[in-house]
């Protein structure tokens, strides 16, 4: 069965560092999402791509997060310079385009990042 | 607009009892509704979805929730708790390629 692929699994880093983060979406679903979840809390969306283009990334904290998709597949998230209030779970997900009906997100395994 | 409550931040349940979490939705559109569940530090799983067809939907580990359009509610349901259905689960609206998410219910089996 088809998943979503993240790496890595875990990240710790110090404050002031860069880190970056990879998804790679289930091969054909066009829309890829990137969350952040602090713990306790539901996730948040950072940024969603439609292909290679951003459709929304209002949530994004644009002066140190940044996103691509160059290719319409895989994606990048990184943050620099990491700060301590980032410590989150950072979730990749993707969704099929369908014209009608419904759609559906599948999630990764997220990347558990540590921010000391 | 579109917005997710989830009613219940914590339910604590004896194993072997009924579970209900609970969900109200608001949405301009017929909306297609998920739950999701999260287990300490894993990603997000799909228990089950609502697509506009039986209002009735079962979904993984027994798991089952009703779409009552008249009062904008999407509970999930199980006859009897397991120690392992002890997670974090969300509620989600969709509409179109949106995805909006409640605030989490944490569940608690008892043993």
């Amino acid at each position: 069965e088809a998943e979503v692929a993240q790496s890595p699994r875990y990240k710790i880093t110090e404050k002031s560092q860069a880190v970056a983060f990879w998804c790679d979406p289930i091969s054909g679903h066009a829309t890829l999402y990137w969350y952040r979840q602090i713990l306790g809390q539901g996730p948040e969306l950072l940024v969603q791509f439609q292909d290679e283009s951003v459709v929304d990334d209002s949530q994004l904290p644009k002066d140190r997060f940044s996103a691509e998709r160059l290719k319409g597949v895989d994606s990048t998230l990184k943050i620099q310079p990491a700060e301590l209030g980032d410590s989150a779970m950072y979730l990749c997900a993707s969704s099929p385009v369908r014209v009608s009906s419904y759609n559906e997100q599948f999630f990764g395994p997220g990347t558990r990042l540590t921010v000391l | 607009a579109q917005s997710v409550t989830q009613l219940d931040s914590h339910v604590s349940v004896s194993e072997g009892t009924p579970v209900l979490l609970r969900c109200n939705y608001s949405s301009s559109y017929s909306p297609s509704l998920f739950w999701y569940v999260q287990h300490p530090n894993k990603g997000l799983q799909l228990l089950l979805k609502y697509t506009s067809a039986a209002t009735l939907v079962k979904g993984i580990n027994g798991f089952e929730a009703e779409f009552k359009k008249s009062e904008t509610s999407f509970h999930l349901t199980k006859p009897s708790a397991h120690m392992s259905d002890a997670a974090e689960y969300f509620c989600v609206v969709n509409t179109g390629n949106q995805f909006y998410f409640g605030t989490g219910t944490s569940l608690t089996v008892i043993p």
